[in-house]
């Protein structure tokens, strides 16, 4: 059985730090065909990628945001962490971490978690 | 970066309608296409990989064609539980979704 789950602040404040984390069970991130991606999606709006890891820890990252997000995995501990620094209101959205499995995409997603940025 | 445009953004059925999404890429992403369902307050539901690969599971009602720039995605007969929003995904380069197509109720 796949799951993956989002922790993180439920609150950040304008200009702070956002660190998310995604942590897989029953699935290893060293399994070459398995990548995990990270989606956001405001509340009432589309589907935003942000980044994506590779098991090889390639990293790709959303050109529009790219200067602001760090992807990173720890694959002993089955955790992927998503830095955005900076955070600003219109950032408030719920975030995703789903799994990638090579030309097949998302086919397990966590639950999301609302991040709300507001002073 | 590849954008994504469906159409239409809303889609009012009744069911048993036949119902068509299109979804265009701003340039040529082969196969690599991505459907997915999403319920309000749910995370979504990959239905279709690689333009009109049916993911494990999916009903058969449910299905993908079209490749290079032009994808659509039909439901054969619309049923209640089909009333949802509905994304396409790029996967050729980085990745990218439409901006969604709401499929409610006539």
């Amino acid at each position: 059985q796949v799951t993956l789950k989002e922790s993180g602040p439920v609150l950040v404040k304008p200009t702070e730090t956002l660190t998310l984390t995604c942590t897989v069970s029953g699935v290893s991130l060293s399994n070459p065909a398995v990548g995990v991606s990270w989606i956001r999606q405001p509340p009432g709006k589309a589907l935003e990628w942000l980044a994506h890891i590779s098991s090889s820890d390639e990293k790709s990252y959303t050109t529009s945001l790219k200067s602001r997000l760090t992807i990173s995995k720890d694959t002993s501990k089955s955790q992927v962490v998503l830095t955005m620094t900076n955070m600003d209101p219109i950032d408030t959205a719920t975030y995703y971490c789903a799994r990638i499995v090579s030309h097949t995409e998302a086919d397990y997603w966590g639950q999301g978690t609302l991040v709300t940025v507001s002073s | 970066d590849i954008q994504m445009t469906q159409s239409p953004s809303t889609l009012s059925a009744s069911v048993g309608d036949r119902v068509t999404i299109t979804c265009r890429a701003s340039q040529d992403i082969s196969n690599w296409l991505a459907w997915y369902q999403q319920k309000p307050g749910k995370a979504p539901k990959l239905l279709i990989y690689k333009a009109s690969s049916l993911e494990n599971g999916v009903p058969s009602r449910f299905s993908g064609s079209g490749s290079g720039t032009e994808f659509t995605l039909s439901i054969g007969s619309l049923q209640p539980d089909d009333f949802a929003t509905y994304y396409c995904q790029q996967y050729y380069r980085q990745r990218t979704f439409g901006q969604g197509t709401k499929v409610e109720v006539k």
